[in-house]
């Protein structure tokens, strides 16, 4: 298998422009997570999908930010309008709930708003 | 709510010298634990987890971390430090629930390694 994929790997925005992260899970996993890594505040969990639907989705920070898990395969977050203090490192993560299994996190999305 | 403490935000140590990393929870109950490394520019690779049992568990580069109840910690030991082990490291804990459970991170420790 080839991993949680993310894309883009890198995106620079202006203020204001929509952002649209993208997570390809893990085939056969039925839980998805985003994260997002900064300085200041570690890594937190931004929402959690258990079969597709979103169970958690509490760390959301504002109605900026919002999470769809169309299928199994495919999970996207877009941030609109951006804004500077969303720069940070946007992680996907995938575990196979159920299965004494960890989660397995993608390579990241480095996310610049100037 | 679970939560993780690492207390100890830089560890320095020597190429060849042991290593440990600590790692408080709170939780009520036993919960996953979990430790993960971090390379610049990367993403988190698993290093070893506990879910039951041997409360001794061994992980991958020749990690170990052992699972202390009564000291709501799971400390992450190596017993010679190589150079590529500069990185940072991540402990996590989960609330157990039928078998699911959510991460929770600690904010990271991070090591350096003087040669």
């Amino acid at each position: 298998d080839a991993g949680v994929i993310q894309s883009p790997r890198h995106e620079v925005t202006e203020m204001g422009q929509e952002v649209t992260l993208r997570c390809k899970p893990i085939s056969g996993h039925n839980s998805l997570f985003w994260y997002r890594q900064t300085m200041m505040r570690g890594l937190e969990l931004l929402i959690y999908f258990n079969n597709n639907v979103p169970i958690d989705d509490s760390g959301m920070p504002e109605d900026r930010f919002s999470a769809k898990m169309p299928n199994a395969s495919f999970s996207t977050l877009k941030i609109q309008p951006s804004e500077p203090r969303d720069s940070a490192v946007y992680f996907c993560a995938s575990s196979s709930q159920g299965r004494w299994t960890e989660a397995f996190f993608g390579q990241g999305t480095r996310l610049t708003v100037v | 709510a679970q939560s993780v403490t690492q207390p100890d935000i830089h560890i320095t140590v020597s190429e060849g010298a042991s290593l440990e990393l600590r790692c408080n929870y709170s939780y009520g109950a036993t919960p996953y634990l979990f430790w993960y490394v971090q390379s610049p520019g990367q993403g988190l690779q698993l290093l070893l987890k506990y879910f039951s049992g041997d409360t001794l568990v061994q992980g991958i580069k020749g990690f170990e971390a052992e699972f202390k109840r009564s000291q709501s910690s799971f400390n992450l030991r190596k017993p010679s430090v190589h150079w590529s082990d500069a990185a940072e490291y991540f402990c996590a804990v989960g609330a157990p629930s039928g078998g699911s459970y959510i991460p929770t991170f600690g904010r990271g420790t991070s090591l350096i390694v003087h040669p």
